[in-house]
Parts: C-alpha cells; sequence; structure tokens
C-alpha cells in the first residue's frame, strides 16, 4: 500500500539549510507527484512544492528563492532542503501524493517536527 | 495567490447535530479543462490531514456519507450530518485549481 515517511533533524539553527527527505513505498516516483506542505504548530497548512512524475518541479513563489525538491528513484526518496532557515519556519513538514495520478492529496506522512532555535 | 476564506473559525456542536463550513475563493476555482479543483480536509488533534471531499462533491473512499459537499465557482460548503465524536478536528478547504496550492484558515468543530 501506498506509504510515505518524513524524516529529517529536529533541531536547526537560524540561518542554516534544513535538509528533509520523504520515503515513499507502493508507487513509482516516475509516475506520481510528492509534494511537501508544512504547518506551523497551532496554525494551518501551507503548500511549499512539489516534484512531478518527469522530475519537474513546481515551487509557492513566497519559497521559491529558498526552496528546493529533488529525488532519487531508485531509492523511492524525495528530498525537501531550504535555506536561511528562520524561526518562523519552526513547523510540522508533510510530505503527501496525490491519489492515482488525480489532482488531490489522498495519502500523507505523519510529518516531522522542525523546530528553528539557537 | 488565491485566498480561501473559511467561516466559521470555530463551530460549537452537540452530538448527532449539523455542522456547515463555508469556504469563499477570491477567484473563480473552475480551471481551464472545466473541473473545479477544489477539496476538504479533516485533521485530528496530532494526525495529518486526511481527505474528506474531493473535486467539491465527491466523497472519497471509506467516507461516510454524513459529510456532503456542494458548490460552484467562488463559493463552497461542506455539512457534516449527524455529528460523531471521530469527527471533531480542524476542517480545510484546499484549492489546488491555480498556482500555488492554497488551503482555508481552517474551522475547528468542538463538542456543545
Amino acid at each position: 500500500q501506498v506509504q510515505l515517511k518524513e524524516s529529517g533533524p529536529g533541531l536547526v539553527q537560524p540561518s542554516q539549510t534544513l535538509s528533509l527527505t520523504c520515503t515513499v513505498s507502493g508507487f513509482s516516483l516516475t509516475s506520481n507527484s510528492v509534494h511537501w506542505v508544512r504547518q506551523p504548530p497551532g496554525k494551518g497548512l501551507e503548500w511549499m512544492g512539489g516534484i512531478w512524475g518527469d522530475g519537474s518541479t513546481d515551487y509557492n513563489s513566497a519559497l521559491k528563492s529558498r526552496l528546493s525538491i529533488s529525488r532519487d528513484t531508485s531509492k523511492s526518496q524525495v528530498f525537501l532542503k531550504m535555506n536561511s532557515l528562520q524561526t518562523d519556519d519552526t513547523a510540522i513538514y508533510f510530505c503527501t501524493k496525490p491519489y492515482s495520478g488525480f489532482n488531490w492529496f489522498a495519502y500523507w506522512g505523519q510529518g516531522t517536527l522542525v523546530t528553528v532555535s539557537s | 495567490d488565491v485566498v480561501l476564506t473559511q467561516t466559521p473559525v470555530s463551530l460549537l456542536i452537540s452530538l448527532g447535530g449539523q455542522a456547515s463550513i463555508s469556504c469563499r475563493s477570491s477567484q473563480s476555482l473552475v480551471h481551464s479543462n472545466g473541473n473545479t479543483y477544489l477539496h476538504w480536509y479533516l485533521q485530528k488533534p496530532g494526525q495529518s490531514p486526511q481527505l474528506l471531499i474531493y473535486q467539491v462533491s465527491n466523497r472519497f473512499s471509506g467516507i461516510p456519507d454524513r459529510f456532503s459537499g456542494s458548490g460552484s465557482g467562488t463559493d463552497f460548503t461542506l455539512k457534516i450530518s449527524r455529528v460523531e465524536p471521530e469527527d471533531l478536528g480542524v476542517y480545510y478547504c484546499l484549492q489546488r485549481t491555480h498556482n500555488p496550492d492554497t488551503f482555508g484558515a481552517g474551522t475547528k468543530l468542538e463538542l456543545k
């Protein structure tokens, strides 16, 4: 069955770079897109960006200058890198996948909490 | 960016009661292909969002018929009838018609 699992450091210092990994199973990255969504504690959801089956990427314009999404299809992993982190980047970071090539996000990882603090 | 305005911010409902949540968009969510990519999610405490309704009015697999979605253009509604304890949490609308995808700010459903 489809599964996604985020991993990464729980704590990042201000101005540093965040690196997260989404390890997936149950589907191929070459024919499915995977997206990142984040949620500051107690707040709402923000779509960050995604990588499509052909390897092309899409980013939220608000984050585009700091954000990079890539993948390793042989390892079934999708990566998020975001630089110049500030305290308001503290959030739970989720990876998510649309249902069977359709438009709606149906599968979500459990999320990983990233705290930006010195 | 498309702004989705959800109202109310919170709802106090008795078990067995009915809840209605509005999601209004700053622009039409009808895609050039004719589809409307407005979806609804429930996030229970400590959990990831779960898909309830896709494309305005279609219940996702396993979602009970107590949940229904309606609307068109810029105005959408999620209705929950016969509220049960497992329905409690924060409801979000999401539009994927226009880039970037945007979520509503959420509506918290609590028990009266």
